[in-house]
This record gives C-alpha cells, sequence and structure tokens, in this order.
C-alpha cells in the first residue's frame, strides 16, 4: 500500500535553531514529491517540486532533498514567521499527502 | 482577483440542507481538484477534473457531487450531509494533472 509518512508529528524550536522535517514514502513509481506550508485557517502554499533522487531545491531558510526513500526539510536559523504545519505530498499515479510537521519557532 | 478563490469561507447547515461550495481559479490552469482536511488527518483527495473532465473519484459517498463547467470553475454540491462531514474543504488547481497544486483558503463546512 502507498504511503506517505512524516516525522516528527510536532517540533517546537528556538529562533535560529536549525532543524530538519522528515518525510518517507513508499510508492510503486514516483511522479514527483512535493512540499507545502499550511498556516492556520489557510490553503496549503506551494514551496518546492522534487523529481529525482539527489536532487535538492533551496528557497531563503528552506531546503528540500530527496532520496529514493525519504525527503527532508532543512531549516536553517529559522525566525518565528517559519512556523506553521508543513506538508509533504507524494504523486504516482495519484496524489497522497503525509499528515504534516507542526512546527513552532519560539522567539 | 488572483490565484484559487473559494466561496463560501464559512458554511453551516442542517443534516437536510443542500448547499453548493464553488471555486474559482484565475491562472488558466488545466486540472482543478477538490479536498477534505480533518483535523489529524492528511488531506483526503476527493475529487480530479483534467480539461473539465472528471479523472478520478476517490471513493466519495454520492451526498457530495462535483461540477466543473468550465476549467475555471469547479463545484461541490451537498445534500443531505452527516455531522462527521464537517471540515475544510480545500479547492487546488494544476497546469496539469499531476503538476504542483495552488490552493485555494477554504470553505470551513460545519453540518449540524
Amino acid at each position: 500500500e502507498d504511503q506517505v509518512t512524516q516525522s516528527p508529528e510536532a517540533l517546537r524550536l528556538q529562533e535560529g535553531e536549525s532543524s530538519s522535517l522528515n518525510c518517507s514514502y513508499t510508492v510503486s513509481g514516483l511522479r514527483g514529491l512535493f512540499w507545502y506550508r499550511q498556516d492556520p485557517g489557510k490553503g496549503p502554499e506551494f514551496l518546492f517540486t522534487l523529481y529525482s533522487a539527489g536532487e535538492e531545491k533551496e528557497k531563503e531558510r528552506l531546503k528540500a532533498t530527496l532520496t529514493k526513500k525519504e525527503s527532508f526539510l532543512h531549516i536553517t536559523a529559522p525566525k518565528p514567521e517559519d512556523s506553521a504545519t508543513y506538508l509533504c505530498a507524494v504523486q504516482d499515479d495519484k496524489i497522497i499527502f503525509g499528515k504534516g510537521t507542526r512546527l513552532h519557532i519560539l522567539p | 482577483e488572483t490565484g484559487v478563490t473559494q466561496t463560501p469561507r464559512h458554511l453551516v447547515m442542517g443534516m437536510t440542507n443542500k448547499k453548493s461550495l464553488k471555486c474559482e481559479q484565475h491562472l488558466g490552469h488545466n486540472a482543478m481538484y477538490w479536498y477534505k482536511q480533518s483535523a489529524k488527518k492528511p488531506l483526503e483527495l476527493m475529487f480530479v477534473y483534467s480539461l473539465e473532465e472528471r479523472v478520478e473519484n476517490n471513493s466519495v459517498p454520492s451526498r457530495f457531487s462535483p461540477e466543473c463547467p468550465n476549467s475555471s470553475h469547479l463545484f461541490l454540491h451537498l445534500h443531505t450531509l452527516q455531522p462527521e462531514d464537517s471540515a475544510l474543504y480545500l479547492c487546488a488547481s494544476s497546469q496539469e494533472e499531476g503538476n504542483e497544486q495552488f490552493f485555494g483558503p477554504g470553505t470551513r463546512l460545519t453540518v449540524l
């Protein structure tokens, strides 16, 4: 059965404390892996698409990486405005979302 | 208007009511989606339309009925819902099916 698992479920960091979020997946034929950010009361906001193992994408304090079994979202020197839920989704013949990681950055 | 818009933003309805959710995308995309988001659960894909044709229906109960009159508009018609249908309903669009999706703000639905 195709699955997407995100860990940890929740993460609290001090401002400036770097960390990584994990998305592990089991699908038969990966067509793309997506990262989204979702703020409370809003729809998810697209961040990155990764297509093949070894690929990396960066945007400001965020960097996404991909292997054959998992993806990491690295957050470098986060700020309070980076607090949100981060969602991972995997596309094979259908799209499957993980439950997300709730990230809270303390000032 | 830019991006993906949804109306209404909040909806409270009784179990015997009929209502509709509306989604409009201003991005020139060819694919549109309906999702259900409940607390503690991952986003659940309900329906996918590509070039106005339904390409996926993930075993959604018939009390939810989608309509896609053109590539910019998507509706979700609701009738005789159950309290467990209360959730955030999100609409999204993408250039083609399988590409990154752009979401609307959602409709918060409460079924009494």
